[in-house]
């Protein structure tokens, strides 16, 4: 597996609280991504970054933040928990190489916001 | 909008069984196209990517550009390649990828 790791494995949370999930990296990629997994829904990229402090939005970022203050290291914020934030949350990693963009994959945190 | 369709949810066969998994893509320009394998609570592995056309665990896809297909097949099913397999396209923007739903694939002793 790549080095990739996240925090908490597991975390059980209550509406309105915020919460922090870690990613973090010793494959000094470029781009890292987070995900989220819900049955049906296959997997939703939530926020990406290309770099240090530089992040974008994807395609269910609404009540999600990113920052990446250090190559190797990716958090993503609740602000404020809800139950449809309940989920499996993956964080990936790449680095372009010879025009190939494969993403490696972190372990997933379970997420239940009651 | 890019999008990638695996129209199965579900499928189940017998050991030594041929199996298929459908995706269908549609995207701008020429995708990279990834079959990665999630085995039970584990995190997502790639599986096979179009460019390398090579053989993992026996799996094989093949890229058809006129129906935007990327059908992932083995001749013969094996128990322990029970798993939920993504079907992804993407990596010419910052490496982003766009994921199918997600088949689950059930081989029965």
């Amino acid at each position: 597996d790549a080095g990739i790791t996240q925090s908490p494995r597991h975390k059980v949370t209550e509406t309105g609280t915020p919460v922090t999930l870690r990613c973090h990296q010793t494959e000094n990629h470029r781009y890292m991504y987070w995900y989220r997994q819900d049955p049906g829904h296959g997997l939703r990229l939530i926020h990406y970054s290309y770099g240090v402090k530089d992040t974008d939005k994807g395609e269910v970022s609404d009540g999600y933040s990113v920052s990446r203050s250090k190559t190797e290291d990716f958090l993503l914020t609740l602000e404020s928990a809800t139950s449809s934030q309940t989920s499996v949350y993956f964080c990936a990693i790449s680095e372009p190489r010879g025009g190939h963009n494969e993403q490696f994959f972190g372990p997933g945190t379970r997420l239940t916001v009651l | 909008a890019q999008r990638v369709t695996q129209p199965e949810k579900l499928l189940s066969v017998f050991k030594g069984a041929p199996v298929e998994l459908k995706c269908n893509y549609s995207y701008s320009g020429s995708p990279e196209l990834f079959w990665y394998v999630q085995y039970s609570r584990q995190r997502l592995q790639l599986l096979l990517r179009h460019i390398s056309r090579e053989s993992i665990k026996g799996f094989t896809a093949d890229l058809n550009k006129g129906e935007t297909s990327f059908h992932l097949k083995k001749p013969f099913a094996q128990e322990e390649d029970s798993a939920m397999y993504y079907c992804a396209a993407g990596g010419t923007s910052y490496g982003k990828l766009t994921f199918g739903q997600g088949t689950i694939l059930t081989v029965h002793p």
